[in-house]
């Protein structure tokens, strides 16, 4: 299958900073890419939706101004979290989705770790 | 609005005995099914997905599941554990077609032992 990548894999911060967390598609196009969050031993929350080339759609109850996307290319998402706190501390993980056909899987990200101090 | 229930959080087999990981689902449409496995360090792997064709789904790996209607279940199964399938299990419902919003169960960790 298709790869992601996400980069770093993990990240401290301190509260008040901002972090900015990678998604790439390494061997293929991805048009629309999704940003989760896992909190501990719970399952993956969607946050928002990106498609190439567009402002990102966000799930009801996430702040869009703390949580920017940005998916400027084809093969790279963004996601930038502002003045984080410690209750933002949790799995984010992206996934991406070729153009081809309209019933195309997505490929998950090996998730990055963040905790802020 | 779609759910997808994980009746178990922990699931734990001897290597060699069979697997069942159950899951139940809840949708005003005809679903689309995925089960997804995640080892750590490593991103979700779709192991299966049941898109309205055939009920009884092969995947990867030896697992397969079974829709059934009648019981809004969609249960993953394999005949022998491996040590290599210890991992964390999610079922997976999509009301919308092309892998659109994806909603997740909670998770199952199944533990293999020697």
């Amino acid at each position: 299958g298709a790869v992601v990548s996400q980069h770093p894999s993990w990240v401290i911060c301190k509260s008040g900073t901002s972090v900015k967390i990678e998604c790439r598609s390494l061997d293929f196009q991805a048009t629309t890419m999704f940003w989760y969050r896992q909190f501990p031993k719970q399952s993956l929350m969607l946050m928002a939706t990106s498609n190439e080339g567009s402002k990102a759609t966000y799930e009801q109850g996430v702040e869009k101004d703390k949580f920017l996307i940005n998916h400027a290319s084809l093969t790279l998402s963004t996601l930038t979290v502002t003045s984080a706190h410690p209750e933002d501390s949790s799995f984010y993980i992206c996934s991406a989705r070729g153009s081809s056909g309209s019933d195309n899987e997505q490929f998950f990200g090996p998730g990055t770790r963040l905790t802020v101090l | 609005a779609q759910s997808v229930t994980q009746l178990d959080s922990h699931v734990s087999v001897s290597e060699g005995t069979p697997v069942l990981l159950r899951c139940n689902y809840s949708s005003s449409y005809s679903p689309s099914l995925f089960w997804y496995v995640q080892h750590p360090n490593k991103g979700l792997q779709l192991l299966l997905k049941y898109t309205s064709a055939a009920t009884l789904v092969k995947g990867i790996n030896g697992f397969e599941a079974e829709f059934k209607k009648s019981e809004t279940s969609f249960h993953l199964t394999k005949p022998s554990a491996h040590m290599s399938d210890a991992a964390e299990y999610f079922c997976v419902v999509t009301y919308t077609t092309g892998f659109q919003k994806l909603v997740f169960g909670t998770g199952t960790r199944l533990l293999v032992s020697p």
